[in-house]
């Protein structure tokens, strides 16, 4: 099974801040890669497939990177409503597996 | 507008089963490969199973084969998931999620809100 590792797993950061998330898997995911975003109580939203594609109506402040085992996902400039959880997931082969998340607080 | 709403949860003991369903709408339900994924409280995402629109390819996490079974009705825009020998460990919050692409488990673009399901005696 691909494990994933995300880094760090928690973040304080400031409005306007650029903040930089890792994810990095066990083994090679070929691009197979989504990013998550999740609120408490809420389900989670996607943000970013095959690493690096924007799903419709996400902000362009997000965008992601990588190739091979390591890829990062990026906020450009934090707004208010970015404060949430991030969860990264391969979908290159099953099992399909989620990294552990990454909390982003308010500094 | 695309919807899923599950339901079916609710509190069970250990041992015992339970069947949640997800009813979809405002899609082409039958074009979709579909998913379950699932969060213990206060615990990160865990994919749960995948079933192909065609309902010819499943596949389940490694914690749930043999005890979970993913099906679906297209006539009834309707995806299920049955869960027998149920234990504390699978006490979660069950998201159905709809996927995108020809990759087994992803990218999903849809989410129901969650069915809460509670293993306790």
């Amino acid at each position: 099974d691909i494990q994933l590792t995300q880094s760090p797993s928690s973040l304080s950061a400031s409005v306007g801040d650029r903040v930089t998330i890792t994810c990095q898997a066990s083994q090679g995911i070929y691009n197979f890669l989504a990013w998550y975003q999740q609120k408490p109580g809420k389900a989670p939203k996607l943000l970013l497939y095959s690493a690096s594609k924007l799903e419709s109506g996400v902000p362009s402040r997000f965008s992601g990177s990588g190739s091979g085992t390591d890829y990062t996902l990026t906020i450009s400039s934090l707004q208010p409503e970015d404060f949430a959880t991030y969860y990264c997931q391969h979908y290159s082969s099953p099992p399909i597996t989620f990294g552990q998340g990454t909390r982003l607080e308010i500094k | 507008e695309v919807q899923l709403v599950e339901s079916g949860g609710g509190l069970v003991q250990p041992g015992g089963s339970l069947r949640l369903s997800c009813a979809a709408s405002g899609f082409t339900f039958s074009d979709y490969n579909m998913n379950w994924v699932r969060q213990a409280p206060g615990k990160g995402l865990e994919w749960v199973s995948f079933i192909n629109s065609g309902r010819r390819i499943i596949h389940y996490a490694d914690s749930v084969k043999g005890r979970f079974t993913i099906s679906r009705d297209n006539a009834q825009n309707s995806l299920y998931l049955q869960m027998n020998s149920l234990s504390d460990e699978d006490t979660a919050v069950y998201y159905c999620a709809r996927s995108f692409g020809i990759a087994v488990g992803g990218p999903a673009d849809y989410w129901g809100q969650g069915t809460l399901v509670a293993v306790s005696s």
